[in-house]
């Protein structure tokens, strides 16, 4: 089974909907993010999560909201979905600090019409 | 927000060429930098943590070296396989709390 797994792994949604996209990981570790990626530009970090009572917005959270109901579970909200939001959005765990390499679960594509 | 460079955006080599691409990153904070491998349809996997200025990391054909003062990492493949098509993401760490990726260097090996 794979350690960090995303649902859905595809949604296909409409403008001015709630949607949102949830992460597991089976590694133990404590720091989840959440990441977009478009093409061309990476992957840009929307939130970060050090643990249960800590959340950090990224680069980019506008739009978007997170819960970590968990040490193992971390969602990711579009409250009112816009096209823009159309991407391909992955989930991350590492253990710690950066010297840990993240891994990631297998991507959610969204798209927003 | 970070500006990671990665170039060239893409690179299309034969079978058994030898060839390395670059991830540039501001030279002033530097914390540690991470080299990912993502082949298509899959999940990016890591490949090294470079953390010391004049790091050399290898694995198998890959290898990579760091320059934290000039501010740039290489990747080096000696002898491309079709199966090292992929894209390779580097993340620049500034300190222990954020990533900054760059857009990648997208690889085609022809047979």
């Amino acid at each position: 089974d794979a350690d960090v797994t995303q649902t859905p792994r595809n949604r296909i949604t409409k403008t001015g909907k709630r949607i949102m996209l949830e992460c597991s990981q089976t590694k133990g570790h404590d720091r989840m993010y959440w990441y977009r990626q478009d093409p061309g530009l990476g992957l840009r970090l929307i939130y970060y999560s050090f643990d249960v009572k800590d959340i950090n917005k990224g680069e980019i959270s506008d739009g978007y909201s997170v819960s970590r109901q968990a040490q193992a579970k971390f969602s990711l909200s579009l409250e009112s979905a816009i096209p823009n939001q159309t991407a391909l959005y992955f989930c991350a765990t590492s253990a710690y600090r950066g010297l840990d390499t993240q891994y990631f679960g297998p991507g959610t594509r969204l798209t927003v019409l | 927000i970070l500006n990671v460079e990665q170039s060239p955006q893409s690179l299309h080599v034969q079978e058994g060429d030898s060839t390395n691409f670059t991830c540039s990153f501001p030279s002033s904070n530097f914390y540690a930098l991470h080299w990912y491998r993502w082949e298509t349809a899959k999940s990016p996997e890591a490949l090294f943590v470079m953390t010391l200025n004049g790091d050399e990391k290898k694995k198998g054909r890959i290898s990579a070296t760091l320059n934290t003062k000039e501010g740039y990492s290489y990747l080096y493949i000696k002898g491309s396989q079709p199966e090292d098509s992929a894209t390779y993401l580097c993340a620049f760490i500034p300190d222990f709390n954020k990533f900054y990726f760059g857009s990648g260097t997208k690889l085609n090996v022809k047979p």
